[in-house]
């Protein structure tokens, strides 16, 4: 059963608007969220990241919200540019006693943003 | 540049031919792991070495193995690939005193079984 969930495939958005890319989660035992952006013939790169102590982070147009009653997590970027097209896969991880746990990896949302 | 090297980066493999994918990485991470990701699927965890410290998920086959010769080369081996065993396989690396959880990707090697 998956325990990280992207439920939208694909999607599209003008340049210049915000994207919205959702994420969901079962174990609440996680507590330390990712977001990795994965080009064609490239490996996935680690774009930003959220402890469950937060609900925001930011970094430059990026920025991840955490609802940790919802076990949902967003990654909104403004504004979209071209160059952000690409595919945007969610990650968990679980705290084991301080040690880091294993990433668990969501499908993946195929992102366009249009010109 | 530091980087994480698969080569090579498409390999096709005969039913039951064993095969090697290979993984190196100029980082001097600490933390190795091989993942297989499947068409429209996540990237899933088949094992990863803490140092020379080898740890398998409990639901890898064991048709998958893994070497570490020594910290910058990591090996997978699949001793008997079936037609199931067509994916993407990703290599990455981890500092253990880097940000939890971000890890470093290789751009993967493209396995097909004929």
């Amino acid at each position: 059963d998956q325990q990280v969930k992207q439920n939208s495939p694909s999607l599209s958005v003008q340049e210049g608007r915000i994207s919205i890319l959702n994420c969901d989660y079962t174990n609440s035992m996680f507590d330390y969220f990712l977001w990795y952006k994965k080009y064609p013939a490239e490996g996935p790169t680690f774009l930003i990241s959220i402890s469950s102590i937060k609900d925001k982070n930011e970094d430059g147009r990026f920025t991840v919200f955490l609802n940790k009653s919802a076990k949902h997590l967003s990654l909104h970027i403004v504004p979209s540019q071209p160059g952000d097209s690409a595919v945007y896969f969610c990650a968990a991880a679980r705290n084991y006693g301080g040690s880091q746990g294993n990433l668990i990896f969501g499908k993946g949302t195929k992102l366009s943003v249009k010109p | 540049d530091a980087m994480v090297i698969q080569n090579p980066r498409y390999q096709v493999t005969q039913f039951g031919k064993p095969v090697t994918l290979s993984c190196s990485q100029t980082l001097n991470h600490n933390v190795m792991y091989w993942y297989q990701q499947k068409s429209s699927q996540a990237p899933k965890l088949l094992f990863h070495y803490y140092d020379k410290d080898f740890n398998n998920e409990a639901d890898t086959p064991d048709n998958f193995q893994s070497r570490r010769p020594n910290t910058s080369f990591c090996f997978l081996d699949i001793r008997s690939p079936g037609l199931g065993d067509a994916a993407m396989y990703l290599c990455a690396t981890s500092r253990v005193q880097a940000l939890r959880g971000e890890q470093y990707f290789g751009p993967g090697t493209r396995l097909t079984v004929t």
